[in-house]
């Protein structure tokens, strides 16, 4: 139990086009997700959290034009790289609970280059 | 600040070899403390967590840990590492009060060799 899948794997962009990733709670209702950010050996850094119905709430130094995050229902985020420039290429991660009790779900990742 | 710390950014063991990777986190107040592994391109995989009871815990493919308050440390172990043990582990910190967000530490590399 507790699956969250993230679309696609990879992507690669043209420099100035828009990309969306998604991020779904398969078994389980997520009113909360978190989107994550990875550069090559890092730590993952908390972009920011998505809430089901309301906006999200971005993490200091995060442009919330540039990464437009919709939670339009209970099981489903999404994180647009608007613009997107061959400096947002990383490795973007989504993130669910299913209750307080529970660990943290990860989905799979989606690794942008953007060319 | 909240903060955690992962000393050691690569460890390299033989194989059936134990192995300590470890975490310290910054404060003493409440907390759920968990430790993830992740393989090259891949999302995270939980490997265990602590909420509350006991403060030994044990989780899957022969991990466990340890939860110390009074050192602020939740130290990774495993008695015999196998090859495929090879991946980056993450130690990552909720802090009661903040919103269900995590605090990552900085991974630790772990190579397991013949």
């Amino acid at each position: 139990g507790a699956v969250v899948s993230q679309h696609p794997s990879r992507v690669i962009c043209k420099s100035g086009t828009s990309v969306k990733i998604e991020c779904r709670s398969l078994d389980f209702q997520a009113t909360t997700m978190f989107w994550y950010r990875q550069f090559p050996k890092q730590s993952l850094m908390l972009m920011a959290t998505s809430n089901e119905g309301s906006k999200a709430t971005y993490e200091q130094g995060v442009e919330k034009d540039k990464f437009l995050i919709n939670h339009a229902s209970l099981t489903l985020s999404t994180l647009t790289v608007t613009s997107a420039h061959p400096e947002d290429s990383s490795f973007y991660i989504c993130s669910a609970s299913p209750g307080q009790n529970y660990g943290y779900t990860f989905g799979s990742g989606t690794r942008l280059t953007v060319v | 600040a909240q903060s955690v710390t992962q000393l050691d950014s690569q460890v390299p063991v033989f194989e059936e070899a134990p192995v300590e990777l470890r975490c310290n986190y910054s404060s003493s107040v409440s907390v759920y403390l968990f430790w993830y592994v992740q393989y090259p391109n891949q999302g995270l995989q939980l490997l265990l967590k602590y909420l509350s009871g006991s403060t030994l815990v044990k989780g899957i493919n022969g991990f466990e840990a340890e939860f110390n308050k009074s050192q602020t440390s939740f130290h990774l172990r495993k008695p015999s590492v196998h090859i495929s043990d090879t991946a980056e582990y993450f130690c990552a910190v909720r802090w009661s009060g903040t919103a269900s967000k995590l605090t990552f530490g900085t991974g630790t590399r772990l190579q397991v060799t013949l």
